[in-house]
């Protein structure tokens, strides 16, 4: 299964933007690039997706680089509704179900 | 509605009990997962089921033994269990047609503690 690499934790300030690394340097071409986050005492939930162009919605956005080799999440206005450990994950495609694996994720704090 | 229900939200057994774990989706995903997750790790696949038939162990023990009765409920039995088997044990549903390419929903999960 292809991995990822990300910061153990990182701190931001609140209504700031901020961006969370994700190297994957094994990824292979079909495999999407997914985003996680899971607040203290719940499920994890999905953030945001991508494969190979840019992607936006309501939560964050997803800059994929051109080789695909690493991405970054990219929280816009951070809240201190965002402090969680975000997931960067590969679905690997050839796997028969394009099994979810998570990694240690980023522990991310939100400071008022 | 998307949302995935488990129950219990808390359990605590003993070494002896046999016990089960309930997920519920109604949002009609053909792909069902149970995850464990001990303290401050990440969660761990444990079994995936695609069109109510098993597709993925991840050589879990015996002493767990999922069940999927119809396409929108999950079951996880549990039986002899060990304390190391406390954990948060988590379900989540996708759509089913193409698993690379969807976002899976996740229930808040069921406290497991074994005494």
């Amino acid at each position: 299964d292809a991995k990822t690499t990300q910061p153990n934790s990182m701190e931001s300030n609140e209504e700031e933007p901020v961006h969370l690394p994700c190297n994957h340097s094994t990824i292979s071409g079909t495999d999407y690039i997914h985003w996680y986050r899971q607040l203290p005492s719940q499920g994890p939930e999905y953030v945001i997706h991508g494969l190979t162009s840019n992607v936006n919605n309501r939560m964050a956005s997803l800059a994929i680089a051109e080789d695909r080799k690493s991405s970054t999440l990219i929280l816009h206005r951070a809240t201190l509704r965002d402090a969680a450990v975000y997931y960067c994950i590969l679905r690997d495609s050839g796997g028969s179900q394009g099994n979810l694996i998570f990694g240690k994720g980023t522990k991310l704090s939100v400071k008022p | 509605d998307t949302e995935v229900t488990q129950t219990p939200k808390h359990l605590v057994m003993g070494m002896t009990n046999k016990k089960s774990l309930k997920c519920e989706q109604h949002m009609g995903h053909r792909a069902m997962y149970w995850y464990k997750q001990k303290a401050k790790k990440p969660p761990e696949l444990m079994f995936v089921y695609s069109y109510e038939k098993l597709s993925i162990n991840e050589s879990v023990p015996s002493r767990f033994s999922p069940e999927c009765p119809n396409s929108s409920l999950l079951n996880l039995h549990l039986h002899a269990l060990q304390p190391e088997d406390s954990a948060l044990y988590l379900c989540a549903s996708s759509p089913g047609q193409n698993p690379t390419n969807e976002k899976l929903f996740f229930g808040s999960g069921t406290q497991l503690s074994v005494l």
